[in-house]
């Protein structure tokens, strides 16, 4: 089974700056997906940023980009520019190619941001 | 916008009771998902769906069976619920094929079971 590790559990950063969360994952995969995604306090879990293993070029959304190292099996996501709204639960997602879409996700991180 | 409604968003039941949570989706979608959230432990998949009627274990099945009558959706039953299946129940729908892969999530039902 694929495994999926958000080693920080509760993050904090202050409005404006610039946020690293951290994912490493475990396959022996080559064509896989990996996914960043959103849960609001209270609200529903949507999806911030994915990334297809074959594409070198790493993933950016707006404000939101990830550092894919293949290699080291590590998937961080940045957030440049905090704002109050990213204050949310982030998950970390695997999915191996045709698979059914199953997922495996991380514990999961919490980012507080700080006015 | 594909939109995951599920029937309750809190629900409070007692230990022995059947407990059906209710999923449906408007977006065609051939998957269907059943997970857990709990604190530390991130989502877990109990159970899932790749067409109607047609179903796959996930990683903590017990003490749950499902239903998919119809590809809108999908239902997630505990036949005799217990106060360790208080949890956040979450439901999700993707495509299938070449391509496809994002997963779209209902909001939740936070179930408690006394």
């Amino acid at each position: 089974a694929q495994t999926v590790t958000q080693s920080q559990p509760e993050m904090s950063v202050q409005e404006a700056e610039t946020v690293t969360l951290s994912c490493t994952y475990d396959t022996s995969e080559s064509n896989y997906y990996l996914f960043w995604y959103k849960q609001p306090p209270s609200r529903q879990m949507i999806l911030v940023i994915r990334q297809e293993a074959y594409k070198q070029q790493n993933a950016t959304e707006n404000r939101f980009s990830v550092n894919f190292q293949k290699a080291a099996k590590s998937f961080s996501l940045k957030i440049s520019d905090s704002q109050l709204g990213d204050t949310a639960m982030y998950f970390c997602a695997f999915m191996k190619h045709a698979n059914f879409n199953k997922f495996y996700f991380g514990s999961g991180t919490k980012l507080n941001v700080k006015p | 916008d594909v939109k995951v409604t599920q029937s309750s968003r809190y629900l409070v039941k007692r230990t022995g009771e059947k407990v059906f949570l209710e999923c449906v989706q408007d977006m065609d979608h051939e998957n269907m998902f059943w997970y857990r959230q709990d604190p530390g432990l991130g989502l877990r998949l109990i159970y899932f769906s790749y067409d109607v009627k047609m179903k796959e274990k996930g990683d903590i099945p017990e003490g749950y069976s499902v239903s998919r009558e119809k590809k809108e959706r999908f239902s997630l039953i505990l036949e005799s619920a217990s106060t360790n299946q208080t949890s956040m129940y979450l439901c999700a729908s993707s495509l299938e094929g070449e391509g496809a892969d994002t997963q779209y999530f209902g909001p939740g039902t936070r179930l408690t079971v006394l």
